[in-house]
């Protein structure tokens, strides 16, 4: 699993609520991403992460925003939540390759599982 | 997840016999590709890689293979077994050096004992 995880696993929320997920690594990995997955769909990058304070979109980052402090914390927040945004959320992580210009392989958590009614 | 089996292709094979689960990638700048496998209620999981310079990569019990002519992608998976059955989908990067991955819908192995 990488040392990931992710809080909270299950999450039930109303419309309009601000809601926040955690992701937690426990070995210092620089790259840090937020997906979502819905059937019909691969998984869609949300936000991600190269660095403490360092984030940029995704291709589905509108309704979304992160945040990283530490290393090690990657939160996204979901400000005033849609039932649209009813979906599987995981976190990955990517070791950055002692030579530049390589892709790296992504390691993901478990997920959380979010319904907004 | 664990609707993450709804609407996708299903291969059904018998235990004990070789799988070959197929994927093609439009990107012809992509230069890495990974195989997941995900279970029903987990995050997806790494099974093997393979870079653009190669056509061909081993690991236990499955073999990727890559045609870049053609921009396809295979996993092939050895003698499966009943804890093969998953969603398996594949990822590509986009392009060289990039951090990003776009992935597949996905294709559901069901093994039958």
């Amino acid at each position: 699993d990488a040392g990931i995880t992710q809080s909270p696993r299950h999450k039930v929320t109303e419309t309009g609520t601000p809601v926040t997920l955690r992701c937690h690594q426990t070995e210092n990995h620089r790259y840090m991403y937020w997906y979502r997955q819905d059937p019909g769909h691969g998984l869609r990058l949300i936000h991600y992460s190269y660095g403490v304070k360092d984030t940029d979109k995704g291709e589905v980052s509108d309704g979304y925003s992160v945040s990283r402090s530490k290393t090690e914390d990657f939160l996204l927040t979901l400000e005033s939540a849609t039932s649209s945004q009813t979906s599987v959320y995981f976190c990955a992580i990517s070791v950055v390759p002692r030579l530049a210009g390589r892709t790296d392989t992504q390691y993901f958590g478990p997920g959380t599982r979010l319904t907004v009614l | 997840g664990e609707n993450v089996g709804l609407h996708l292709p299903t291969l059904s094979v018998q235990e004990g016999d070789n799988s070959i689960i197929n994927c093609a990638y439009s990107n012809s700048a992509s230069d890495y590709f990974i195989w997941y496998k995900q279970e029903s209620g987990k995050g997806p999981q790494f099974i093997i890689d393979i870079r653009s310079n190669m056509d061909k990569r081993q690991g236990q019990r499955v073999t990727v293979l890559l045609n870049k002519t053609v921009k396809h992608l295979s996993l092939q998976i050895a003698a499966t077994q009943p804890g093969d059955s998953a969603v398996y989908f594949c990822a590509e990067n986009a392009g060289a050096g990039s951090y990003q991955l776009t992935f597949g819908k996905g294709t559901k192995l069901s093994v039958i004992p």
